[in-house]
């Protein structure tokens, strides 16, 4: 049984560019979560997808945009990219209607360095 | 916003003794809590969760949880120099986890 697998794992881009980070839920999950980990500091969220559709978003500006796919794969993009933007890129799923018991289960991450 | 706090160590323990990691959170409508252990370079790993009031027990780890006093605990009995690392506790409300910037441990041998 595949678990949350996400890709590339590390990249390094230019500020001013845009990223792609890629996400694929452990099975039998349909929800997808992003979560961002700078240096020192716990995930914060961006923003989770369900059936295709932005469910709710943390206090992340516009640069930060995603999308799911029927397959419930997901991709982060980030526009513009900033110095500050340089962190661990966690992608977490979990199964809906689970009324709040159940935990996600995060990838490994894809680290941006963004120079 | 819903805060979650933790002390940030590091909490230096000598191998075979009791750690003790502490978590409050600031939304008393908090659903569950869970701990994560986080090896540097790594992502988050699951230890165990728990959302009734009282202790939970798994191996050498036990969660506690007071919900009047908004506080969430880890215990790892016989901690051993492979269980230093960084302990994040988050805390769900409806779908959404909120992270706290974790504990660092270190186990001495």
């Amino acid at each position: 049984d595949a678990g949350v697998t996400q890709s590339p794992t590390h990249l390094i881009k230019t500020r001013g560019q845009q990223v792609t980070l890629r996400c694929s839920p452990k099975s039998g999950h349909d929800t997808v979560s992003w979560y961002q980990q700078a240096l020192g500091q716990g995930p914060q969220f961006i923003f989770q997808y369900y059936e295709e559709e932005e469910r709710q978003r943390g206090n992340f500006p516009d640069r930060f945009s995603g999308h799911q796919f029927p397959n419930y794969s997901s991709e982060l993009n980030v526009n513009a990219l900033l110095l500050g933007d340089s962190a661990l890129y966690l992608c977490a799923s979990s199964p809906n209607g689970d009324r709040g018991l159940s935990t996600i289960y995060f990838g490994e991450g894809s680290w941006l360095t963004v120079v | 916003q819903k805060e979650v706090e933790q002390n940030s160590g590091p909490l230096s323990v000598p191998e075979g003794a009791i750690a003790s990691l502490n978590c409050t959170y600031s939304d008393r409508g908090s659903q569950s809590f869970f701990w994560y252990r986080q090896y540097s370079g790594k992502s988050p790993e699951l230890i165990m969760f728990i959302y009734s009031n009282g202790d939970k027990e798994d191996g050498r780890f036990t969660a506690q949880l007071n919900k009047a006093s908004q506080y969430v605990s880890l215990l790892i009995r016989d901690s051993q120099p492979s269980d230093s690392a960084t302990y994040l506790c988050a805390v769900r409300y409806f779908n959404k986890f909120y992270f706290g910037s974790g504990t660092k441990l270190n186990v001495k041998p």
